[in-house]
Formats: structure tokens, sequence, C-alpha cells
């Protein structure tokens, strides 16, 4: 495809179930980006790939979020055991290298019931 | 620790006004990158540009001119002779040193822009 593709775009869960966000990069993207965003704020960081390495993880904001890119290509976003808190819009970023332009998918809307 | 401040969460103008977003930064890295994406109600974010703190050259693109001025730590966003297209929410944000510019922002809370026909 031409841009960043997410999906689902929406998702339901209850709460306590487990779900995973899909992000397919433009191809031959090196570096991957997944943001969270609350409504009415602003995207805050979640975790950086560089190929299949994640490289900084530090916006995961506990041990029940979970990335991975195996094949430095497609990422998935796992989150477990769904909290209410954890309603928000997951945006996928990629850019083909670092120092390049980051293009944004429409990203994953969460809603926890 | 960086941070952005957008002062202004909405605002609204007759088409063909003038308008300029607010961008206020927060960093004690001496090197470091600024952006401005846009925010559709599609829902991805738009690249409009991007500075880096050793140039602070305004820039103009269209109707889109950008000041950067260090001395306030600011990064304003003006555009000139708005059209409802324009429409959108804005959001202005900092990288941290050591990268190459992408990989961790820090975004600010946005500005909700409505353009009046």
């Amino acid at each position: 495809g031409a841009g960043v593709s997410q999906s689902p775009r929406y998702k339901v869960a209850k709460r306590g179930q487990d779900v995973a966000l899909r992000c397919d990069p433009i191809s031959g993207h090196v570096s991957l980006f997944w943001y969270q965003q609350a409504l009415g704020q602003g995207p805050e960081f979640l975790t950086y790939f560089q190929n299949e390495a994640q490289l900084d993880k530090s916006g995961l904001p506990s041990d029940r979020f979970f990335a991975e890119r195996p094949e430095g290509s497609v990422s998935t976003l796992k989150i477990q055991r769904t909290q209410q808190e954890d309603s928000a819009v997951y945006l996928c970023a990629s850019s083909h290298i670092s120092n390049t332009e980051a293009f944004f998918g429409q990203g994953t809307r969460l809603t926890v019931v | 620790a960086q941070k952005v401040t957008q002062a202004q969460t909405e605002i609204s103008v007759v088409e063909k006004e003038d308008v300029t977003l607010d961008c206020v930064y927060e960093t004690r890295d001496t090197t470091y990158y600024l952006f401005w994406y846009k925010q559709p109600p599609s829902g991805e974010l738009v690249f409009l540009i991007r500075r880096n703190s050793f140039d602070e050259q305004n820039e103009i693109s269209g109707r889109y001119s950008w000041n950067f001025q260090k001395s306030t730590s600011s990064f304003n966003f003006t555009i000139t002779a708005s059209q409802v297209v324009d429409s959108a929410v804005y959001f202005c944000a900092l990288s941290e040193e050591g990268g190459f510019g992408n990989e961790k922002l820090t975004f600010g809370t946005g500005t909700r822009l409505t353009i009046i026909p």
C-alpha cells in the first residue's frame, strides 16, 4: 500500500481481554514507532524499532504492553488484561531512516468497556 | 524533561483571515528538532515541517510559515489567507537529542483550528 496501514481501525474490548493491534509500515521503511493518543491529548511515545530491534520501549506504560516486529516489517502492539485507562487511539508511524519524515497511519481506536 | 506547550486549545477564524498557532518548548538538550503536524478528522498525523535547533531561519511554504525563536523557545506557525481545508488539530512536537530527529517525539496537546466559511 501507499501509506502506513493499521488494523483494526476500531476495537472494543471487555476489561481483562487481551488485544493485538497491527501496523503495516510503508515498504522498505526501517524505523517504526508506536504512539498512544488519549482523547483530546497529543500522542505519547510508546516504543521505537529499527528493523527488528526494539531500541526504545521507555514509553510503554506497564508490563501489560508488549510490542514486536519479528521480521523488521509488520509490527504488533499487544495489550494484555486491558483496563479502561487503555482506551485511546494507538498510532503507528514509519520512516525510511530515522532522519527522514515519519508517516503516520490512521490509528486504531481502542475502547475498553 | 522535555515539554511542549500549546496554550491555545481552540481557535476559530473566518476564511481568508491569517492565523498564528503558538508553540513554546522546554528542553535541556542543545541539539533537538521541532515539528508541526496536522491531524484532520480522519486521524492520521500529516507532517508539515521539521526544524533543527541550529537553524533559526524562518521558513515559508505556500500559505504556511514558521517562526523559530530560540531566545523565547518558541516555534510558531502562521497560516495566511486561511481556507476551510485548513480546519484540523495542529500539533507541535519536539524530539530528544541523540537521535536523528524522529525517534521519540514529545507532542503538545494540540490546537483545534476551525475555519468558518
